[in-house]
């Protein structure tokens, strides 16, 4: 049963567009990721946040911004694409340290 | 920093029979968590298994059942009575305990094929 919900599933933009994705999970848990999983399947993490805060921050790009209103959301903001931005962006929440970590559906952006 | 490195890319096995998924890994940590998970057709990711580094016993959940071999930092994956539904891309992954963020590093994934 599905309990990280993400939206959009899919996303078709031009370059130099703004996109946001949205995360929210029903787990009650206290920290949200956001992975990025590209054409050749390759899982990396972008951000962390534990209770709205910013913990992990990859080297990712500038005009990669999460944002969280609490800890049951994290949403993802691109603000302007590039095309190496086409590429899976999976929302996932874990509870602490020993346990496993549930994904969401993921967001599908292609950038033309 | 960590690594996790599987360097199979693709297996193919027939329907019934038992695979094995090799997964090696690098930590300066004494105390991990190592994890494997799967990934659908519709691009789903659900968790597996997973082996805590202190457990001295390999895991075991349902025709899941890992081969942790801790002096050569390996965790390797066995489905035995393999199923189509099998078929499906398999990440190692891994978990240091004080890492910040409790960050999951995953390796790039070993794609299963169960054929009839």
């Amino acid at each position: 049963e599905t309990a990280v919900f993400q939206t959009p599933n899919y996303h078709v933009t031009q370059v130099g567009n703004e996109v946001s994705f949205n995360c929210k999970q029903t787990l009650g848990h206290d920290t949200m990721y956001w992975y990025k999983q590209d054409s050749k399947k390759l899982l990396k993490i972008m951000f962390s946040y534990n209770n709205k805060q910013l913990i992990v921050n990859e080297t990712v790009p500038r005009r990669f911004s999460p944002q969280s209103s609490d800890k049951a959301h994290l949403n993802l903001r691109i603000k302007s694409v590039e095309p190496e931005d086409s590429a899976v962006y999976l929302c996932a929440s874990l509870r602490g340290p020993g346990n496993t970590l549930y994904f969401g559906e993921g967001s599908r952006l292609i950038v033309v | 920093a960590q690594k996790v490195t599987q360097t199979q890319t693709s297996i193919s096995v027939v329907e019934k029979t038992t695979v094995t998924m090799d997964c090696v890994y690098e930590t300066r940590d004494s105390s991990y968590f190592l994890f494997w998970y799967k990934q659908t057709a519709s691009g789903e990711i659900v968790f597996l298994i997973r082996q805590d580094s202190y457990k001295k016993e390999n895991a075991t959940v349902g025709h899941y059942s890992l081969n942790f071999q801790k002096p050569k930092s390996s965790i390797g994956l066995i489905i035995t009575a393999t199923q189509i539904e099998d078929s499906a891309v398999y990440f190692c992954a891994m978990r240091e305990s004080d890492s910040a963020g409790n960050k999951l590093t995953f390796g790039i994934g070993t794609r299963v094929l169960v054929r009839p």
